[in-house]
């Protein structure tokens, strides 16, 4: 079958670094997306990654390793804004995206 | 129009009604998408279509059909709505099938009683 695992959720300090981790198991491989929820919105894109290693995208930094079927999301220097659900999907062999239940973030002054 | 909507932005139906959620992107993307999103589980794919003329099914498909019979837009229909499709909707879409990113309507929050 196929499986996508995130923590459920994470708590993380205004100011400080959270790394959200995704592991997975798929029928194929053409990339791995993040993306970003606030309550009650729709996701936004923030990274993609089809390559080995780490992707720098200005706070946000995603890194993959096909081999160990796992991808984490780093966020720097967190904002009270950051607060959301981070979704990992994968891209499988038929280009459709299985998709992660999400990890929700807070944020703490 | 900016990007992708939906409509309605909610509604209440009685089981066994007929509901039609509309899409609508002025991207020229050729690729359209329907999620549902439940508490708890990540989005599911309903139905896609790569382009214009063709759609596919996706993990969940029974109970829903579409149509893209342009490029702008994919509604999603139940012929006879049940309690269990209570969810959350998004339509999506993206320049190309694959590869790419997805962007997202603002969802559509149905509830079937």
């Amino acid at each position: 079958g196929q499986n996508i695992d995130q923590p459920t959720e994470m708590t993380a300090t205004e100011g400080a670094i959270v790394q959200i981790n995704c592991t997975y198991q798929t029928s194929g491989f053409n990339g791995l997306f993040w993306y970003q929820q606030h309550a009650g919105e729709a996701p936004t894109f923030l990274s993609y990654n089809v390559l080995d290693g780490l992707e720098e995208k200005g706070r946000f930094s995603s890194f993959l390793s096909r081999s160990k079927g796992y991808s984490y999301l780093l966020l720097k220097e967190l904002q009270m804004k950051d607060s959301a659900s981070y979704l990992c999907a994968v891209e499988d062999s038929n280009y459709q995206l299985i998709w992660g239940a999400g990890t929700k973030l807070i944020i703490k002054p | 129009i900016a990007g992708i909507t939906q409509a309605p932005t909610s509604q209440i139906l009685a089981a066994g009604r007929r509901m039609t959620l509309r899409c609508t992107q002025d991207m020229r993307h050729n690729a359209m998408y329907w999620y549902r999103q439940d508490l708890g589980l990540g989005l599911r794919l309903i139905h896609y279509s790569n382009t214009a003329g063709t759609t596919g099914k996706g993990e969940v498909p029974d109970g829903y059909s579409v149509s893209r019979a342009n490029t702008d837009d994919f509604p999603l229909t139940l012929a006879s709505a049940v309690p269990s499709q209570t969810s959350v909707y998004f339509c999506a879409s993206s320049d190309r099938a694959g590869g790419d990113e997805q962007f997202f309507g603002p969802g559509t929050r149905l509830t079937v009683l």
